[in-house]
């Protein structure tokens, strides 16, 4: 079936503005996270939902980030007053409910601070 | 909360050799181990995972063994391919699954044909 989707692929803004990267995880899968990606690194944990709620946000680096997901399944991540060191590629994964799911990950949102 | 340590960062071999990639972490409570690969402008791509309850799982060419004493665990690829050539990244979660990753820098792998 369909994996994991992210729009856009790309996203080229200037400092200030505000941006919202969306995240449509696979068909089911009641588990969403949002990764941040810097260049050379491994993934860095931002937020995860089970189903509505964000049940760890510990990962957001300032409260210029947060993301929702109301209907338990497409996610969007929002960045206000953006700043070039927010330049990264954000990684979007879901996981099905239970012992044993592992995280399947979409390709990514490159967003890019001039 | 949990470091994840990845060593070779490159690591480059001829074409049919074998390919090892090691990592460590600190916390004693992580219990579930995922390898990663990811190819350029993709995202990661799972490949093979461990529980702590099982000491070695293998599929295909790709085998995974864990040591929890030592807090250590390994990646080995046999009879490597020229498409194998990616970045492989290892993860800790602590409890279930439902946990949030924690990874490893990355290994450049390199296959020569």
């Amino acid at each position: 079936g369909a994996g994991v989707s992210q729009t856009p692929s790309n996203k080229v803004t200037e400092k200030g503005k505000y941006v919202e990267l969306r995240c449509d995880p696979i068909s089911g899968h009641t588990a969403l996270y949002w990764y941040r990606q810097s260049l050379g690194q491994g993934p860095e944990f931002l937020i995860y939902f089970q189903g509505t709620g964000a049940a760890d946000d510990s990962g957001l680096p300032n409260d210029r980030f947060f993301a929702v997901r109301p209907e338990g399944s497409v996610s969007t991540l929002k960045i206000q007053r953006t700043e070039r060191g927010d330049s990264a590629v954000y990684l979007c994964a879901s996981s099905s409910s239970g012992q044993g799911r592992p995280q399947h990950f979409g390709d990514g949102t490159r967003l890019s601070i001039l | 909360g949990e470091n994840v340590e990845q060593h070779p960062s490159t690591l480059s071999v001829q074409e049919g050799d074998s390919a090892v990639i090691k990592c460590t972490y600190s916390d004693s409570a992580s219990n579930y181990f995922p390898w990663y690969k990811q190819e350029l402008g993709k995202g990661p791509q799972l490949i093979i995972d461990i529980r702590s309850n099982v000491g070695e799982k293998k599929d295909q060419r790709i085998a995974v063994t864990l040591n929890k004493t030592a807090k250590h665990f390994s990646l080995h690829i046999t009879e490597t391919q020229p498409e194998d050539s990616a970045v492989y990244f290892c993860a800790a979660s602590r409890g279930s699954t439902l946990g949030r990753l924690y990874f490893g820098r990355g290994t450049q792998l390199t296959v020569w044909p």
